[in-house]
Formats: C-alpha cells, structure tokens, sequence
C-alpha cells in the first residue's frame, strides 16, 4: 500500500518567519500530489496541486511546493507566514493509473501555528 | 463558489444502530468519494463512485457500509449496524471528470462527525 510521511506533527512560528512542511511518499510511479489545508472549524480546502510539468507549483495565498521526483518528496513553504495561516496542513498522493477515478492517500497532517 | 455540502454535521448514535450520513456534491460533478478520520489518525479512503456504482473500496469498506446516489444531487453512506470504532469524522468528496488539468482534484464537504455510544 502506498503511504505519505508528514513529518512534522506540529509547527509553530512567529509571523514573518519562513516555512517548510515536509512530505514524502512511498510509490514509486507516476503520481498526482497535493496540500490541502483545513483553517480550524473549517472543511479540507485545496491549497496547490501538482500533476506534471514545472515541478515547482505555486497555490493560493503565497504557498509554493516543489516536486523532487529523486526524493519522493512534495514540500510545502511559503516564505513569509502570518497569523491566518495558522491550520492544519495536508498532503496527499494520488497515484496515476490513467484513470480519472483515483483514492487519495493523505500523510498524518500537520498543526501549524503562528504567533502574532 | 460551488461547495460540497453534507448533513448532518453531527450524529451521535448508539451501537448496532442504522446511521445514513448525506452529501451533495458540486452539481456539475460526476465522481463521489467517502473518507474518514478518526481522532488522531490519517484521513482515510473508503469508496469512490461513478455512473451509479462503486468504482473501488478500502478494506474498511466492509459490508456494513453502502453508498447510494437516490436522485440527481445526493450521495449517501449508510452503515448497517454502527460499531465503536466506527466514531469518525466522515468526508464526502467530488471531483468533475472530464479533461483538463482540474479533473482529478476532489473537493471536500466540511465532514460529519460520527460519535457511536
């Protein structure tokens, strides 16, 4: 079975300070990658996606990842936090069979919080 | 902007009842999915659904469960005989189909919370 590694449980940062939340996965074909995040008493909501192409992508309110197919890794930052971005961030991998049905595969999720 | 929508958003039920967690997806949608999480751990997959059949489960997709789509907006999951471990958030999720490079993206419903006494 495919997994997603997330390994960072829970952030916390002052605003202005740099990001970076780690994912990584397990297959090793053609994979679909995304982050969604979830602001608290909110629904999951796509914050960026990767399908091909320029494996660095750039998503809603100045998120970035970049997509290093070597390192099986789908990273997530944005240089400059603020308060508001404070939520849970997802990743999750869904593997490309051709086929427009497909299971997302999601990491553990990570808790961010930024200090005022 | 469009939204997944679902009902109830909370359920308490006692164990071995019959509980039918209800969505509507995006209107122009024709893929629907079903996932959990319970406290603390990963959201998971259940079952994806097209042209009015299952296109894939999860192994925790047993034969207490059941989706069905009985009219054109929406799409339920019913669990027969509800267990403990059964107490989850449940998300319902549709993505469009189609071509274009936002086919594949599922959009989630803001979840119903389970809890099973």
């Amino acid at each position: 079975a495919q997994s997603v590694s997330q390994h960072n449980h829970h952030v916390i940062l002052s605003e202005a300070a740099s990001l970076e939340l780690g994912c990584n996965y397990s297959y090793g074909g053609t994979v679909n990658l995304f982050w969604y995040v979830q602001y608290p008493g909110q629904h999951l909501q796509l914050l960026l996606k990767y399908f091909s192409g320029d494996p660095l992508v750039k998503g809603i309110k100045g998120f970035e990842a970049e997509f290093i197919k070597s390192k099986f890794s789908f990273n997530l930052r944005k240089p400059s936090v603020q308060w508001s971005d404070t939520a849970e961030y997802f990743c999750a991998v869904k593997v490309d069979r051709g086929s427009t049905l497909g299971r997302l595969y999601f990491g553990r999720g990570t808790q961010l919080t930024v200090w005022p | 902007e469009p939204e997944v929508t679902q009902t109830p958003s909370h359920q308490v039920t006692q164990m071995g009842q019959e509980v039918i967690l209800r969505c509507v997806p995006i209107s122009n949608h024709l893929y629907f999915y079903w996932y959990r999480q319970i406290l603390g751990q990963k959201v998971e997959f259940l079952v994806s659904f097209y042209n009015n059949e299952i296109s894939e489960k999860s192994e925790i997709f047993d034969d207490q469960f059941s989706v069905e789509r009985p009219d054109g907006s929406n799409f339920t999951l019913k669990i027969r005989s509800t267990k403990l471990e059964d107490s989850a958030m449940y998300f319902c999720a549709s993505s469009e189909g189609g071509t274009g490079t936002g086919w594949e993206t599922q959009y989630f419903g803001p979840g119903t919370r389970l809890l099973v006494l």
